[in-house]
């Protein structure tokens, strides 16, 4: 069974703080994506990136940036927390990548103070 | 860029009767459309997806239909029961300049069957 896991169930951070949240999935997936759920409006996409070294902006890209240096680990930062980015953060990959998100992770919700 | 619209947004039910939920898009990228369903306090699940040279797709109680042509394609669910109660989310796919695709969700429909 596939399993994306993500580092944090929960997050609390300072206003200002670089932010580091990591996913990791073990199925050499080749797809990762990062979303943000927020009430109302759905998932938007953040970033995602089809294979090592490679990403591509989503929707909101702004305020956050990507690393994906190892095939099964995608990580999203926020360089510089923002009161505006408190929200459920969803990390998800898929086998092929051309294919829709197939597993998502539990999500971190996150708090900024 | 991509535009989803998902309808409703809150829609209870009668178990045993059939729920249908709508989304429309505007890319005309040709890929899979997919339905999710989310518990709460739970990861979105992948329950169904249609290819886009296929206009309808059945998996026992879930069927999700295509039309390309009006750029919509809708989640059914027959003879509900209480364990379908969830959040279902569509989502449709938008062709990237380094030919791969990115998918953007609708904003969630909201399911109540009724014991």
């Amino acid at each position: 069974d596939v399993k994306v896991t993500q580092s944090s169930r929960y997050l609390v951070k300072r206003t200002g703080e670089k932010v580091f949240l990591e996913c990791v999935q073990d199925m050499d997936h080749e797809n990762m994506f990062w979303y943000r759920q927020d009430p109302g409006l759905g998932l938007r996409l953040i970033y995602f990136s089809y294979d090592v070294k490679m990403k591509e902006k989503g929707d909101i890209p702004e305020g956050y940036s990507v690393s994906r240096e190892k095939k099964e680990r995608f990580s999203l930062i926020l360089e510089s927390a923002s009161t505006n980015q408190t929200s459920m953060y969803l990390c998800a990959s898929s086998f092929l990548k051309w294919v829709q998100p197939q597993h998502f992770g539990d999500g971190t919700r996150l708090s900024i103070l | 860029g991509e535009n989803v619209e998902q309808h409703p947004s809150t829609l209870s039910v009668q178990e045993g009767d059939s729920a249908v939920i709508k989304c429309t898009y505007s890319d005309s990228a040709s890929n899979y459309f997919p339905w999710y369903k989310q518990e709460l306090g739970k990861r979105p699940q992948l329950i169904i997806d249609i290819r886009s040279n296929v206009g309808e797709k059945k998996d026992q109680r879930i069927a999700v239909t295509l039309n390309k042509t009006a750029k919509h394609f809708s989640l059914h669910i027959t003879e509900t029961q209480p364990e379908d109660s969830a959040v279902y989310f569509c989502a449709a796919p938008q062709a990237t300049t380094s030919g791969t695709y990115k998918y953007i969700f609708g904003t969630g429909t909201r399911l109540k069957v009724l014991a």
